[in-house]
């Protein structure tokens, strides 16, 4: 699986769109990126998944490149209930898989 | 209802005692996974079953067993525990076929003294 790169740590104002980069240069064709999620003492959540068009869903916006070495999560309307450890995770869709986690992002929303 | 239970929630016992966490998942999905989380926060994958047949096994100490009775079940027996087993241990499910995603328990934090 393709190595990911994320900043540690970000602030956001609550009621503000919370944008978190990830860089993954290396990731491969057939390899998606996917974004988790870790909410103090909890388990990861699944956010969203993608390959290469943007995708929406309830609870967020994936925009990814078009050379598709970079993705952008965005989260429109932030609340003090999206703080958390945010994981970008690039992997190949299919089959059992299990989820190589980094350091992720740190993502702190302020009132 | 509960998508995946983990029992129980924290456990803290000495060295060298042996004990058991479960799992259960009411989703229907083929595969289960453990997962560990150690004190710095790193999250890595230990196993993987699917229909009852382990598919993923990193390179955990065989003091670590896991035992699947069915496909809804996943439970993780330790034999001798160190001090280094000391971890927050995360069970996670999900479907081989359709979407892949992965949904967690609330983990089962370890200490061991």
């Amino acid at each position: 699986d393709a190595k990911t790169t994320q900043p540690p740590s970000m602030d956001c104002a609550e009621g503000r769109a919370a944008n978190l980069p990830c860089n993954h240069s290396t990731i491969s064709g057939n390899e998606y990126v996917y974004w988790y999620r870790q909410i103090h003492s909890q388990g990861p959540q699944y956010i969203i998944h993608g390959l290469k068009n943007n995708e929406t869903n309830e609870m967020a916006s994936l925009i990814i490149t078009e050379d598709r070495k970079s993705s952008t999560l965005i989260l429109p309307h932030a609340t003090l209930r999206d703080t958390a450890v945010y994981y970008c995770i690039v992997r190949v869709d299919g089959g059992a898989q299990k989820l190589v986690f980094g350091q992720g992002t740190r993502l702190t929303i302020n009132p | 209802d509960t998508a995946v239970s983990q029992t129980p929630k924290y456990l803290v016992t000495q060295m060298g005692n042996d004990k058991s966490i479960k799992c259960e998942q009411n989703l229907g999905h083929d595969t289960m996974y453990w997962y560990k989380q150690d004190s710095k926060k790193f999250l890595k994958i230990m196993f993987s079953y699917n229909n009852k047949e382990l598919i993923i096994n990193e390179t955990v100490p065989n003091r670590f067993s896991p035992k699947s009775p069915d496909k809804a079940h996943l439970n993780l027996h330790i034999n001798s525990l160190e001090l280094g087993d000391s971890a927050v241990y995360f069970c996670a499910s999900s479907q081989v076929r359709g979407s892949y995603e992965q949904y967690f328990g609330p983990g089962t934090r370890l200490t061991v003294t």
